[in-house]
């Protein structure tokens, strides 16, 4: 089946600095790819579309120049926390479509983002 | 806007109990319907879907059936194990959002001891 990973797991860094997460889709090549936030006992919110080769599709209230989204290949997306704050700390999610569509995403297993 | 409501949890059975998770929907147009699982340290994973009313998805023992008039897609199990504890997601996607975009339910968490 299609597998997607999300890379890290968890990390903690310090208010002020930016973390990285990486989103792969491992066998299959994914155009579309969508991050979504999780807060504790919550939904999964969308933050934005990402599709690769183009500029990804931010939802109403979500900063993009805070949360910066990077789609270079049909099998890496990337999520950059700017300048991250306490408020930021979350647990982030990504997708992705595989190629046969039918409304279907694959999900990673998402990264625990801490900032102190 | 579009909108999951979901029962909250968590939900704790005895195996081979019955199981119901009520969702309901709000929604424009004719959305298709999801039940998601995440198992413990794993992605969400598709569990069964539907498309139109009338539809009934079901997948390892777990049905639900898309009630328009209701507007509900409710999961039922007629026998858990303690392998089906999990997170369960209902989502819709295809309607103000478009097809691509899916809105969750805040999940319910099962619980099954033997």
């Amino acid at each position: 089946g299609a597998v997607v990973s999300q890379h890290p797991s968890w990390v903690i860094c310090k208010s002020g600095t930016s973390v990285k997460i990486e989103c792969r889709s491992l066998d299959f090549q994914a155009t579309t790819m969508f991050w979504y936030r999780q807060f504790p006992k919550q939904s999964l919110m969308l933050m934005a579309t990402s599709n690769e080769g183009s500029k990804a599709t931010y939802e109403q209230g979500v900063e993009k120049d805070k949360f910066l989204i990077n789609h270079a290949s049909l099998t890496l997306s990337t999520l950059t926390v700017t300048s991250a704050h306490p408020e930021d700390s979350s647990f982030y999610i990504c997708s992705a479509d595989p190629p046969s569509g039918a409304y279907e995403q694959y999900f990673g297993p998402g990264t625990r983002l801490t900032v102190t | 806007g579009d909108s999951v409501t979901q029962m909250e949890g968590p939900v704790t059975l005895s195996e081979e109990a019955f199981l119901t998770i009520n969702c309901t929907y709000t929604a424009t147009g004719y959305p298709s319907l999801f039940w998601y699982v995440q198992y413990p340290g794993e992605g969400l994973q598709l569990l069964l879907k539907a498309t139109k009313a009338d539809d009934k998805g079901s997948n390892k023992g777990f049905e639900a059936t898309y009630r328009k008039e209701t507007t509900s897609f409710h999961l039922e199990k007629g026998s858990v194990q303690v392998s089906d504890s999990a997170v369960y997601f209902c989502a819709l996607s295809g309607g103000t959002g478009g097809y691509n975009k899916l809105i969750f339910g805040a999940g319910t968490r099962l619980a099954v001891h033997p």
